[in-house]
């Protein structure tokens, strides 16, 4: 079936750096995208959204790209902290399905001093 | 204001019994809905529950069953456990399951190991 799925498992990066965690979906009848954080022993934790009719949506130190085109989206976060590191999860979902959202495998981000 | 409760967080039973999870949603949430992650994968959705009915269901078998009381706790049953189950069982809440209203708020899950 199809699922929203992740590059890379894996992304180090150096404190103060900025981190980008990419994420490629399938369903073209997607319009919701959802990014969250998992810390260990935790549930996921939401960090930004995004729906289909915008390209962009920036919060605090954290920046979603959404490109249709290529379905693809990606995390962007600034200036990486210690307390940054963590699985990251796209998550997708159809106008109507409110709750039921198609996760991907993960990215682990470790942050290094 | 509590967030999503989940009991038990570890529990350990064997192949061929049945488990009984239990969720309290966020204040003020009308919707419950169940996740199973297995170790290193992301969230897989099992149902989702709204006025004490199942409303969506994602490729799970019958095996899984659940349960929205009046209060809008839930239940997840799971019988004839296989070890395949054994995975972190996340419950989310929301409100107004019909509309993409935004963030789902998960509970620390509850960690089944089938032996």
């Amino acid at each position: 079936g199809e699922s929203v799925g992740l590059h890379l498992p894996t992304l180090s990066v150096q404190e103060g750096d900025n981190s980008i965690i990419n994420c490629a979906y399938s369903n073209s009848a997607s319009d919701y995208f959802i990014w969250y954080k998992q810390e260990s022993g935790k549930g996921p934790q939401f960090i930004i959204d995004i729906r289909s009719n915008m390209d962009k949506r920036q919060g605090q130190r954290v920046t979603v790209l959404l490109n249709k085109t290529v379905k693809h989206l990606s995390l962007q976060i600034a200036a990486t902290q210690p307390g940054d590191s963590a699985v990251y999860f796209c998550a997708e979902n159809i106008a109507g399905t409110a709750s039921k959202l198609t996760f991907g495998t993960g990215t682990r981000l470790q942050v290094t001093l | 204001d509590a967030g999503v409760t989940q009991s038990p967080t570890h529990l350990i039973k064997t192949r061929g019994q049945q488990v009984t999870l239990r969720c309290s949603p966020k204040s003020g949430h009308d919707t419950v809905s169940w996740y199973q992650q297995a170790l290193g994968q992301g969230p897989q959705f099992i149902f989702q529950y709204y006025e004490e009915e199942e409303r969506q269901r994602g490729n799970f078998p019958d095996r899984f069953s659940g349960h929205q009381f009046p209060n809008y706790s839930s239940e997840l049953n799971v019988n004839a456990l296989l070890l395949g189950d054994s995975a972190l069982y996340l419950c989310a809440s929301s409100l107004e399951y019909r509309t993409n209203t935004g963030e789902l708020f998960f509970g620390e899950g509850s960690r089944l190991t089938v032996l």
